[in-house]
């Protein structure tokens, strides 16, 4: 199957601070990426969608000047926290489409924890 | 606007029993429909999916069959292992939605020897 890795896959930082976290699709090149949330024993939430070369889609409720996605790259999508508080703690899973194959494949999720 | 229900765990089951995990979908449109499943400590991985109705998924002995009349993609397995152990996740996939996963909340499965 096809490869998505996700830099770094833990992160502690200080409240206030700014946290970035990388998303690759190593294998294929994907035109759509997408940014999940999940909380402990809860389910995948959408945050936004991220299409190369444009400015991401927000869900309803999600900070876009909170939570900057940048998809510079068919093969790379970041997601940066700003100003993190620890409300922010959470596991955060991106994925990446393969349209030839009509197929999403996520990445193995990044742990953030603000103090 | 999309949303998908699946039965609330957690589910208990001895190895070798028979198991099903109940899926139902609200969506305008095809959407395509997909079980993922997360070990412990381990991202998603797509376990099957089907893309249209009467379409059945399989994989490593699990089953699906896309039920457009009653909105269902129930999963199956016949007898399970101890190995299958996990949490699984309904989903469906909208082209209106730009292919984003919609997501059950989970089914966390444990299977005891």
């Amino acid at each position: 199957g096809a490869v998505v890795s996700q830099h770094p896959s833990w992160v502690i930082c200080k409240s206030g601070t700014s946290v970035k976290i990388e998303c690759r699709s190593l294998d294929f090149q994907a035109t759509t990426m997408f940014w999940y949330r999940q909380f402990p024993k809860q389910s995948l939430m959408l945050m936004a969608t991220s299409n190369e070369g444009s400015k991401a889609t927000y869900e309803q409720g999600v900070e876009k000047d909170k939570f900057l996605i940048n998809h510079a790259s068919l093969t790379l999508s970041t997601l940066t926290v700003t100003s993190a508080h620890p409300e922010d703690s959470s596991f955060y899973i991106c994925s990446a489409r393969w349209p030839e194959r009509n197929e999403q494949f996520f990445g193995p999720g990044t742990r953030l924890t603000v103090l | 606007g999309n949303s998908v229900t699946q039965m609330e765990g957690p589910v208990t089951l001895s190895e070798e029993a028979f198991l099903t995990i109940n899926c139902t979908y609200t969506a305008t449109g095809y959407p395509s429909l997909f079980w993922y499943v997360q070990y412990p400590g381990e991202g998603l991985q797509l376990l099957l999916k089907a893309t249209k109705a009467d379409d059945k998924g399989s994989n490593k002995g699990f089953e699906a069959t896309y039920r457009k009349e009653t909105t269902s993609f129930h999963l199956e397995k016949g007898s399970v292992q101890v190995s299958d152990s996990a949490v699984y996740f309904c989903a469906l996939a909208n082209s209106n939605s730009g292919y984003a996963l919609n997501f059950g909340k989970g089914t966390s499965l444990l299977v005891t020897p």
